[in-house]
């Protein structure tokens, strides 16, 4: 069975960057672990920002972007926004089944 | 436009079954396929399986085999999730998701609470 690590929590100041990292127990993440990345709030279903490593949605704003770092994917958020306070999950096929990380709890302070 | 609705909230006794519906519009159905992922009370996403092109084919995560079973009506559009066996620990907010095979994930339901007691 895959696990998938996130980062359980980070700060960010408003207008900084940020990158949150998402691993796989079966090794390193590659492009062919098909990442995504969804965004979730308080009460809602999440939402969708990143497919197949770095592609956007059409509503994904720009500051956010999907790559493959050290290993593991990442999510890199930059000029933060008070709105982007959130829990982010990352979704993984690496080892051909499909496995979310435990989540990133975005805050901005 | 995409949408993903889900039937309503349902209350379970240990022990019995839950059938939850997702019902696609917007789009050609059969070209898409749809997963299921559950999130407990102040816990994470956990994946559940996928109907690969809305009802070909079907893969359950491990924790699930032996007690899920996804199915779908290409006359309605309409993907089911029947979750068999519940335990106290079933419950969870219930989320089907649109995926473009090859790893586009991109439109969620809005969520189905099942809520599993005594």
């Amino acid at each position: 069975q895959t696990v998938v690590t996130q980062e359980p929590s980070l700060t960010v100041s408003p207008g900084g960057t940020v990158t949150l990292t998402c691993a796989s127990s079966t090794g390193a993440v590659i492009s062919g672990c098909l990442p995504n990345w969804f965004q979730q709030k308080p009460g809602q279903s999440p939402r969708a920002l990143i497919y197949r490593t770095n592609n956007k949605h059409p509503w994904t704003p720009a500051r956010f972007s999907g790559s493959l770092l050290g290993g593991k994917a990442a999510l890199t958020l930059s000029g933060v926004q008070p709105d982007d306070e959130a829990e982010y999950y990352c979704l993984l096929f690496c080892g051909f089944i499909w496995a979310f990380g435990g989540g990133t709890k975005l805050t901005v302070l | 436009q995409v949408q993903l609705v889900q039937s309503g909230a349902e209350m379970k006794k240990p022990g019995a079954s839950v059938k939850v519906s997702c019902r696609a519009s917007g789009y050609t159905f059969t070209d898409y396929n749809l997963h299921w992922v559950r999130q407990a009370p102040g816990q994470g996403l956990e994946w559940m399986g996928i109907l690969e092109r809305s009802g070909a084919e079907t893969k359950y995560a491990q924790n699930f085999r032996d007690r899920l079973t996804m199915t779908s009506d290409t006359s309605t559009t309409t993907v089911y999730m029947e979750l068999r066996n519940l335990r106290s620990d079933d419950t969870a907010f219930y989320f089907c998701l649109r995926e473009y095979p090859g790893g586009d994930h991109d439109y969620w339901g809005q969520g189905t609470l099942v809520t599993v007691s005594s």
